[in-house]
């Protein structure tokens, strides 16, 4: 069965400064989402990558697909409080299954 | 807009008692999924639906059942519940996660078995 893997589980890092969350896929992905949680709520739909080397932004969230579509990062630029929360990739491989990863913790220092 | 809503929000059981989640959605989506949400654990898939009167097997199905009668509607049943089974549900629904990618959750549901 597929499985991602996320790295950090937990980051803290300080307001204004850079970060990278990593997500590998133990099989060539279909798809690829991300998403954003916020403590105690539901999650929040960030974007999906689908071709290899495909890169896409949401606000001062980058993320890429690698060109083999086993590898993703997301990429936060100048990170604010508002960025705190649990970021999660999912996959799916076209059988309706779509699954999750076990999460990054992200905190953000004032 | 209510889009997805889970009932109830809270419940406490204890062992062996049995009860029902409800997940609607008003968004005429074909898909719906259950998921569940442990520390450290990330989400993992209980069962999901690709449309009315269907239903799937996930990656952690034992110990629940589903239904997916009206298509607006997906259950997520416990017959006998243990305290292995405490934790936050999440429900989902999508029109086309392969085109789209965009599942859309619900508020989650905590369950304690004690």
């Amino acid at each position: 069965s597929q499985e991602l893997e996320q790295s950090p589980q937990s980051l803290i890092v300080q307001e204004g400064k850079n970060l990278t969350i990593n997500c590998t896929s133990s099989k060539t992905l279909y798809g690829l989402y991300w998403y954003k949680q916020k403590y105690g709520e539901g999650l929040i739909f960030l974007m999906m990558l689908q071709k290899g080397g495909e890169e896409k932004s949401h606000e001062k969230i980058t993320a890429k697909l690698d060109e083999k579509k086993q590898q993703s990062s997301l990429h936060i630029t100048a990170s604010q409080p508002s960025h705190a929360g649990i970021y999660l990739c999912g996959a799916t491989n076209r059988d309706d299954k779509i699954i999750f990863g076990k999460g990054t913790r992200l905190h953000i220092l004032p | 807009n209510a889009g997805v809503t889970q009932t109830p929000k809270f419940r406490v059981l204890k062992t062996g008692q049995s009860m029902t989640l409800l997940c609607a959605q008003d968004m005429n989506h074909e898909y719906m999924y259950w998921y569940r949400q442990d520390p450290g654990m990330g989400l993992r898939l209980i069962h999901y639906s690709v449309g009315e009167g269907t239903t799937a097997k996930g990656e952690v199905p034992d110990g629940y059942n589903v239904s997916r009668l009206k298509k607006q509607n997906f259950l997520l049943g416990l017959e006998s519940a243990a305290p292995s089974q405490t934790s936050v549900y999440f429900c989902a629904s999508s029109y086309r996660p392969e085109v789209t990618g965009e599942l859309f959750f619900g508020e989650g549901s905590r369950l304690t078995v004690l």
